[in-house]
Formats: C-alpha cells, sequence, structure tokens
C-alpha cells in the first residue's frame, strides 16, 4: 500500500493564480481531510470529507474549495492564491470518525 | 469546542536524559487522545494514541503517554531519549462518536519541538 500520496511535493504561485493539490489514498478509507500547518501553529483542519459525494468546512476554509467525487481522491483547489495561503499542506484519511488519521507527506506551498 | 494546549514550545536535552511532554485539553465530553510526531522533513506519524481503558498507552519506540482524566491531560514521557527522537511532537483530541456530528474533528496542538544533543 502507498497510503496517503499528495502531488506536488513544492509549489511556487504568483498572487491570484489557481492551483489544485492533489491526494490519492489506496486504503478505502471514507474519511478524508485536509490540513495546513504553518510554524508555531500546529495543524489547522480546512476542510474534510465523510465519504464520496460530501464535503464540510473545518476551522480554516476560506479561500479554498474541495470536491469528494470518489473515494480515493480528495482535491483540495486554490482559486486566487493569497499571501496568507503560504503554509504546507497534508491531507489525511481514516477509516473512521475517531480513528488514526493517516498523513501524507505534505504539499509546500509558496505564495509570493 | 476542543482545544488542546501544549506547555512547552522547544526543548533541549542530552541523549539518555528522560522526557516528559505536557499535554491538557479542552474538552466537555469523552476523548480520545493522540500524540503524532514529525521527524525533520517528514509527514505526521502516529505515536500511541488512547480511546479507553488502561490510562497508561504505551507506544513506538519506548514512548508513553498517561491518561489523566481529572487534570484533562496525556502528557507524553520516555526514560531515556536518542538522538533520533529529534522530532516535533503533536498533541491531538478528538469527540468519541457519540458526542455529536462535528466533534470527531482532530484539534492538534501547537507542537513541541524536542532537540536531542548526541
Amino acid at each position: 500500500n502507498a497510503g496517503v500520496t499528495q502531488t506536488p511535493k513544492f509549489r511556487i504561485l504568483k498572487i491570484g493564480q489557481s492551483m489544485t493539490l492533489q491526494c490519492t489514498q489506496d486504503m478505502n478509507h471514507n474519511y478524508m481531510y485536509w490540513y495546513r500547518q504553518d510554524p508555531g501553529m500546529g495543524l489547522k483542519l480546512i476542510y474534510y470529507s465523510v465519504g464520496a459525494g460530501i464535503t464540510d468546512k473545518g476551522e480554516v476554509p476560506n479561500g479554498y474549495n474541495v470536491s469528494r467525487s470518489t473515494t480515493e481522491d480528495f482535491p483540495l483547489r486554490l482559486e486566487l492564491a493569497a499571501p496568507s495561503q503560504t503554509s504546507v499542506y497534508f491531507c489525511a484519511s481514516s477509516a473512521g470518525p475517531v480513528q488514526t488519521q493517516y498523513f501524507g507527506p505534505g504539499t509546500r506551498l509558496l505564495v509570493l | 469546542a476542543q482545544s488542546v494546549s501544549q506547555h512547552n514550545h522547544h526543548v533541549i536535552l542530552s541523549e539518555a536524559a528522560s522526557l516528559e511532554l505536557g499535554c491538557n485539553y479542552s474538552y466537555g465530553g469523552t476523548v480520545n487522545l493522540f500524540w503524532y510526531v514529525q521527524y525533520p522533513g517528514q509527514h505526521l506519524q502516529l505515536l500511541l494514541k488512547y480511546f479507553s481503558g488502561d490510562p497508561l498507552v504505551k507506544g513506538i519506540k519506548g514512548f508513553e503517554a498517561e491518561f489523566i482524566k481529572s487534570k484533562f491531560s496525556f502528557n507524553l514521557r520516555k526514560p531515556s531519549v536518542q538522538w533520533s527522537d529529534t522530532a516535533e511532537y503533536f498533541c491531538a483530541v478528538t469527540g468519541a462518536p457519540t458526542s455529536g456530528a462535528g466533534s470527531y474533528q482532530l484539534t492538534f496542538g501547537k507542537g513541541t519541538k524536542l532537540s536531542v544533543i548526541p
């Protein structure tokens, strides 16, 4: 099993550009999550999904969108990149709502 | 809303020293508690977790944590640290399934960086 994979590993965006961060898991987990990690701030939940077709906002959803068309994939979309979105983004998945979350390797995003 | 507080931002220890990282949480219902570790340049990995039962939980690499309900604490311990334990450690909490639809979101503390000097 590859677990949770994320692409790209690193990206530089200009202000106003858009991009999609990809996340795929091969563990057949229903629950998937997107977090951002900023230095000294821990991880903040952006969006989560409890199954294909079902998504909901987390603690810091502004400026982001998600979709969940399949169990395996949970892409995160940035429509108009802003410097405040410079961060490391982690995708995670779990078998159930309070089960262990398995994290991907992260995407480092720099918005200039 | 649930919250997690990690008392130490950065801890520096010599090899073989004992480690205790503090974690306190705020939540009104039944909780599930986790410690994750992030080694330099890597993603988060689960160290240990507590759902129920014995409040002393043993995890990987010689780590353990004790859940003290009366103190709302879940401190991480290791008797003798190694240079390879240098990493950032995150305490996290989520509500139990019966605690409400939105309560299962995993809430992280801000993390504690551990530097072990050889």
